[in-house]
């Protein structure tokens, strides 16, 4: 267990539809960064959070987004989804100012 | 923004060989350099990393050299194993206050 929790593991849904992901930083950690992993296209950077405000963003669709909470959790909203939108989402966490990145274990998004 | 090229894309080596995986990011001012291991299924984890002021720092079999002149990286692993199956990404970042840019992967295949 590396600390970072995601929920769910896995998500099937319909084309059109809207889902959120959830993911738990390591306790201290203040920054959540977001990644896609498509088969081809690695680990593609979405948003980091920092102790509640956006720090940084990366190739997020406008149909996604995100926000970190009061209580560090972050969720990431992803609406009219295409079946493109198939992927590894994965949460990290770091404490700023240090180095390397924690990951959670990912959630699997399927769109059917 | 920062952009990280690895190579190659797919490796696979007899066990006990060494194998060698190549990195070059685009950012001079990037000083951290990380390498994730990811096997089937699981999250990326952090098996080993490099700051701009050392040229190389080795952990057992695994072992990671730096030009930044080049701006180039590798990661080394000598006596490979089944085990070492997985794939394996460099990444790059400005500061421990920055996102990590990720390369797209290599597939390592350890044969026995």
């Amino acid at each position: 267990d590396s600390g970072v929790t995601q929920t769910p593991k896995h998500l099937i849904t319909a084309t059109g539809q809207r889902v959120t992901l959830r993911c738990s930083p390591r306790s201290g950690d203040l920054s959540v960064y977001w990644y896609q992993q498509s088969l081809d296209q690695g680990l593609q950077f979405l948003i980091q959070y920092y102790n509640g405000e956006e720090r940084a963003k990366g190739n997020i669709l406008e149909r996604f987004s995100a926000q970190q909470f009061p209580d560090l959790h972050s969720e990431l909203n992803l609406s009219s989804l295409e079946l493109g939108d198939s992927a590894l989402y994965f949460c990290a966490s770091s404490v700023e100012g240090v180095f390397g990145y924690t990951f959670g274990s990912g959630t699997r998004l399927t769109v059917v | 923004g920062e952009n990280v090229e690895q190579h190659p894309s797919t490796l696979s080596v007899q066990e006990g060989d060494s194998a060698v995986i190549k990195c070059t990011y685009s950012d001079s001012a990037s000083n951290y350099f990380p390498w994730y291991k990811q096997e089937l299924g699981k999250r990326p984890q952090l098996i080993i990393d490099i700051r701009s002021n050392v040229g190389e720092k080795k952990d057992q079999r695994i072992a990671v050299t730096l030009n930044k002149t080049a701006k180039h990286f590798s990661l080394h692993i000598t006596e490979t194993q089944p085990e070492d199956s997985a794939v394996y990404f460099c990444a790059a970042s400005i500061s421990g206050y920055s996102t990590l840019t990720f390369g797209k992967g290599t597939m390592l295949l350890v044969s026995p």
